[in-house]
């Protein structure tokens, strides 16, 4: 069974700094998505970022992009240029692509904390 | 936009009362699910659904019910409320022409007294 692991239960970063958050995930699976969500206060789940398996080239949305290292299982996720609207709760989640999976495995989540 | 409606957004219960969650999307996914978010945790799959008239359990079904009778509803049931089952619930919806990605409702914050 596939496993995702966040092992940073809390994070905090400068405003303006750069900060990465961690995510491993064990499968056994060569095809398949990894996202990164984040939850702010306001508890809405909010895709930040997608990564597909057989896509070497690391995604990107704006200040946010991932460190996918698919021999290694990590897809880690680095924010830019930080921001008090990027405080927020972050889950790394996995779908396998096989058919009729629909389901996404999580990890626990990282609490990000920005310092003004 | 609709995307994933659920209402409401707020509930309390006395323990043993019963109570549905709706949940309506309008994207036409075939995939629906419920999870539950307790405090400091992730997120807890409780039933799922991947098309009307199929329903299936997740990780935590005990004290819930579920039916798909419609591809745009995903209604859950709470039968008799406990404590225990004072959470955050969160409805989601996918569809495999899609990204990938899973779509979430706003979320229904229930207490149970």
């Amino acid at each position: 069974a596939q496993t995702v692991t966040q092992s940073q239960p809390e994070m905090s970063v400068q405003e303006a700094e750069t900060v990465t958050l961690s995510c491993t995930y064990d499968t056994s699976e060569s095809d398949y998505y990894l996202f990164w969500y984040k939850q702010p206060p306001s508890r809405q789940m909010i895709l930040v970022i997608r990564q597909e398996a057989y896509k070497q080239q690391n995604a990107t949305e704006n200040r946010f992009s991932v460190n996918f290292q698919k021999a290694a299982k990590s897809f880690s996720l680095k924010i830019s240029d930080s921001q008090l609207g990027d405080a927020a709760m972050y889950f790394c989640a996995y779908r396998s692509l096989l058919r009729g999976n629909y389901q996404l495995i999580w990890g626990a989540g990282t609490k990000l904390i920005i310092k003004p | 936009n609709a995307g994933v409606t659920q209402t409401p957004k707020f509930q309390v219960l006395k323990t043993g009362q019963s109570m549905t969650l709706q949940c309506a999307q309008d994207m036409n996914h075939e995939y629906m699910s419920w999870y539950r978010q307790d405090p400091g945790m992730g997120l807890r799959l409780i039933h799922y659904s991947v098309g009307a008239g199929i329903t299936d359990q997740g990780e935590v079904p005990n004290g819930y019910n579920v039916s798909r009778s419609t591809t745009e509803d995903f209604p859950l049931r709470l039968l008799s409320a406990a404590p225990s089952q004072t959470s955050v619930y969160f409805c989601a919806s996918s569809s495999p022409f899609n990204t990938g990605e899973l779509f979430f409702g706003e979320g229904s914050r229930l207490t149970v007294l």
